[in-house]
């Protein structure tokens, strides 16, 4: 079953400017991951944030985590062309232990 | 760094045929996963292993079976290969089963069956 969903399903920018992605999710979980998918390829794992924290920083990227709201927001700062992928939110639930729930993505277009 | 292989990225088979998956990771990690990818669905999990010869139905395991026999290599196997299991089909590793662990993915096989 689907755990986390991603808003926007698609979203494009120009290169410079910031982009926003969030995931709700609809049960207590254990952290919550973020994952870019380049076209045909294999996810690459870019952040994770536990259950306990409430934003994270890498790099450009930076992560938000409400546990009260079942949301997560992933802010790519400065994007550049390069970052035009799927963008992926996957949950640990609770009550698993290493199964990862995957939404169904967001998909970045960063124009040069 | 992590390598996860995947035996093709591109296989067209017969609806009926048997399909073996074969993926391989070079880190000495416990877990191994599959997945398949459909537009508009994400990614859903068909089996993963936690061991040797240990396996765990994901959440679509139906039409689908695996193989553990080396710690190293995870198959996922189509019994009788349908046209509904045309896909992209994803293999994933991680260290332990400890939650934080990191999945490391192969670069996908993309399956048509006819």
């Amino acid at each position: 079953s689907q755990q986390g969903e991603e808003d926007p399903q698609a979203l494009s920018i120009q290169e410079g400017e910031n982009a926003t992605m969030n995931c709700s999710y609809k049960t207590s979980i254990n952290n919550l991951q973020w994952y870019r998918q380049n076209s045909g390829r294999g996810l690459v794992h870019l952040i994770l944030i536990r259950s306990n924290e409430r934003e994270k920083h890498s790099g450009r990227l930076r992560v938000t985590l409400d546990t009260s709201k079942k949301s997560s927001s992933l802010l790519i700062t400065a994007s550049r062309a390069a970052d035009t992928a799927s963008y992926f939110c996957a949950t640990v639930d609770g009550g698993s232990n290493y199964k990862l729930t995957f939404g169904k993505g967001t998909l970045l277009t960063v124009n040069p | 760094d992590v390598k996860v292989t995947q035996s093709s990225r591109y296989l067209v088979k017969r609806t009926g045929e048997k399909v073996f998956l074969e993926c391989v990771q070079d880190m000495d990690h416990e877990n191994m996963f599959w997945y398949r990818q459909d537009p508009g669905l994400g990614l859903r999990l068909i089996y993963f292993s936690y061991d040797v010869k240990m396996k765990e139905k994901g959440d679509i395991p139906e039409g689908y079976s695996v193989s553990r026999e080396k710690k190293e290599r995870f198959s996922l196997i189509l019994e009788s290969a349908s046209t509904n299991q045309t896909s992209m089909y994803l293999c994933a590793s991680s260290l332990t089963e400890l939650t934080t662990d990191t999945q490391y993915f192969g670069p996908g096989t993309r399956l048509t069956v006819l």
